[in-house]
């Protein structure tokens, strides 16, 4: 079956706009966590959705939103983006959160 | 142990060597932890995700341990190849079930 996809691949922006990253997860999976890496850092847990329900959150600024539909295609939105913003944003889906989860090719953007 | 820990951070070793890392995990509301593999230029895959105190898992040359009640588990690699060559993530979902906490990893380097 189709794989975890993640548009657009890569993204150049300015500081002080505003971006948003898709995720279309694996059919039947309903769970789509997202996670952001920066080079030193481990992978940090953005959100985790489940049914169109955000169920945990981690640390990050409220400039750091998402949303799922009801097809379970997610998307997260970054606004007012800073130079620190820039990271391999990856997402992930799964049956549910403690599953195994696949992940996407991520989108790498880059804020200037 | 508050936070997901791996060790060591890098390890080189030859071919045919056998090697094991460490993640050190938090114990209580344990709910599973997983083993990723992250190639370069690729998305992380998932190993193992393992649930219960005592479980030992197995895939080909690479297997794991886990231990809940002290908060480890170890990933062995049994005749390292080059292709083994890569990040090996832990992470576990502990408190939350929909949240999963990752180390930074462990990168493996496979020479001939």
């Amino acid at each position: 079956k189709a794989g975890v996809t993640q548009t657009p691949r890569y993204l150049i922006k300015t500081r002080g706009q505003q971006v948003t990253l898709s995720c279309s997860p694996i059919s039947g999976h309903r769970s789509v966590s997202w996670y952001q890496q920066t080079p030193g850092q481990g992978l940090q847990f953005l959100f985790e959705y489940f049914s169109e329900t955000q169920r945990n959150k981690g640390n990050f600024p409220g400039r750091f939103s998402g949303r799922q539909f009801s097809n379970s295609r997610s998307e997260m939105n970054v606004s007012t983006l800073e130079l620190g913003d820039s990271a391999l944003y990856l997402c992930a889906s799964s049956l549910a959160g403690f599953y195994e989860q696949y992940f996407g090719p991520g989108t790498r953007l880059t804020v200037t | 142990i508050l936070n997901v820990e791996q060790s060591p951070q890098s390890l080189h070793v030859q071919e045919g060597d056998s090697t094991n890392f460490t993640c050190s995990f938090p114990s209580s509301n344990f709910y599973a932890l997983h083993w990723y593999r992250w190639e370069t230029a690729k998305s992380p895959e998932a190993l193992f995700v393992m649930t219960l105190n005592g479980d030992e898992k197995k895939k080909g040359r690479i297997s794991a341990t886990l231990n809940t009640k002290e908060g480890y588990s170890y990933l062995y690699i049994k005749g390292s190849q080059p292709e083994d060559s890569a990040t090996y993530l832990c992470a576990s979902n502990t408190g939350t079930a929909s949240k999963l906490t990752f180390g930074t990893g462990t990168r493996l380097q496979v020479t001939l």
